[in-house]
């Protein structure tokens, strides 16, 4: 049961302009959610995070969005670059229950930012 | 300052076979994970350790150990290696569980024929 999904497999963007990934969730339980950026060869390096209780966090070019009504995140890029090219993870964690940050992971949106 | 470091990089096992990956961190962080990825899977929590001396059970547990007897390292081990296990494996730590960002080394290749 993939209770973080991460629906599309790849995207294609053009260097400048605006690269989208999205992610969903169905435990109602998450509470804080993070983007997790990954080169070949290299582990997980975090990106940007948002607690439930916004709806957006921003950290120069990247903008996180959360809709809880919806149980989505998206991640926005503005102006997407060559070196943003990469396999995007998307990850959730419920704070409230647990002793330790257990996230749960998506499976991976691959950017591919062109010329 | 390293961050996480694992050793070794690339292991090839024979089914049967046992070995350890070892972890390393040196940010002074409570919170230590052993992950796998696999392709279209995602990452998924093997075990983690929420301090010295204490290790605990994520998503996928089956056939590994763990160890945490120093607060900067973290083992895991595998007994009697499967095909099954045939994975990429990554470490990471946390400083709490109020912040969740992880930092993670850069993995370890395993393939058991």
């Amino acid at each position: 049961d993939q209770q973080v999904k991460q629906n599309s497999p790849s995207l294609s963007v053009q260097e400048g302009r605006i690269s989208i990934l999205n992610c969903d969730y169905t435990n109602s339980m998450f509470d804080y959610f993070l983007w997790y950026k990954k080169y070949p060869a290299e582990g997980p390096t975090f990106l940007i995070s948002i607690s439930s209780i916004k709806d957006k966090n921003e950290d120069g070019r990247f903008t996180v969005f959360l809709n809880k009504s919806a149980k989505h995140l998206s991640l926005h890029i503005v102006p997407s670059q060559p070196g943003d090219s990469a396999v995007y993870f998307c990850a959730a964690s419920a704070r409230s229950t647990g002793t330790a940050s257990k996230l749960t992971f998506g499976t991976g949106t691959r950017l591919q930012v062109t010329l | 300052n390293a961050g996480v470091t694992q050793t070794p990089k690339f292991r090839v096992l024979k089914t049967g076979q046992s070995m350890t990956l070892l972890c390393a961190q040196d940010m002074n962080h409570e919170y230590m994970y052993w992950y796998r990825q696999d392709p279209g899977m995602g990452l998924r929590l093997i075990h983690y350790s929420v301090g010295e001396g204490t290790t605990a059970k994520g998503e996928v547990p089956d056939g590994y150990n763990v160890s945490r007897l120093k607060k900067q390292n973290f083992l895991l081990g595998l007994e009697s290696a499967a095909p099954s296990q045939t994975s990429v494996y990554f470490c990471a730590s946390s400083y709490s569980p109020i912040r969740h960002e992880q930092y993670f080394g850069p993995g370890t290749r395993l393939t058991v024929t």
